[in-house]
């Protein structure tokens, strides 16, 4: 089954506003996780990423936060723009090296002017 | 630096045929994964390669193959095509790390549309 999942397929938020998306993962032994973008036509595009020793931490714009004591990941975007529409993927990986990454299936992020 | 680039980008082909993608590390990275990107399915774990050796292996049929060159260039090969083959294929590459020595960070590339008919 889906290891890494997003609560949300569909998030719309006000251009200006700040963005939440949430994933939760279910493997405790996940020690690695990235998010992604994703915009049409474009393969994923790294955007953070956060090892389990660490509960939090910022990038330019966005943050990701780790509770790996109710196994929660978000990724917080801050004063959205218009070219942060995209669908945004949450991945884990369980470590030992490039194992293959495992996906969640994505939450798209719709912009309103 | 150069991303990850895969060609062709898009490609038609019928069931039954083969096919053979390709992927141009970004300079330097010796692992190069692939995927599979469907919209039912998601983004889903082919095989990894590091050091022109298969490292890591997804759930796929063996019609799924790969190889990775000397010049850590890769390809993916797949046989006997069927119309659920239809997808985006895409290619990460990552900064070599030895197994059980921590894990990499993938860059994607652009992805190659495939369309069985």
């Amino acid at each position: 089954g889906e290891s890494v999942g997003l609560h949300l397929p569909t998030l719309s938020v006000q251009e200006g506003d700040n963005s939440i998306i949430n994933c939760a993962y279910s493997n405790s032994a996940s020690d690695y996780f990235i998010w992604y973008k994703q915009e049409s036509g474009k393969g994923p595009q790294f955007i953070i990423d956060i090892r389990s020793n660490m509960d939090k931490r910022q990038g330019q714009r966005v943050t990701v936060l780790l509770n790996k004591t109710v196994k929660h990941l978000s990724l917080q975007i801050a004063a959205t723009q218009p070219g942060d529409s995209a669908v945004y993927f949450c991945a884990e990986n369980t470590g030992g090296g490039a194992d293959g990454l495992t996906f969640g299936k994505g939450t798209h992020l719709i912009i309103q002017p | 630096k150069a991303g990850v680039t895969q060609t062709p980008r898009y490609l038609i082909k019928t069931r039954g045929q083969q096919v053979t993608l390709s992927c141009s590390p970004i300079s330097g990275h010796r692992s190069v994964s692939w995927y599979q990107q469907t919209p039912g399915q998601g983004l889903q774990f082919l095989f990894e390669y590091f050091s022109e050796t298969q490292r890591n292996k997804g759930n796929f049929p063996g019609r799924f193959s790969g190889r990775q060159f000397s010049n850590s260039r890769s390809e993916m090969n797949v046989s006997t095509l069927e119309l659920g083959d239809s997808a985006l294929y895409l290619c990460a590459s990552s900064w070599p790390t030895e197994p059980g020595q921590g894990t990499d960070t993938q860059y994607f590339g652009p992805g190659t549309r495939l369309t069985v008919l």
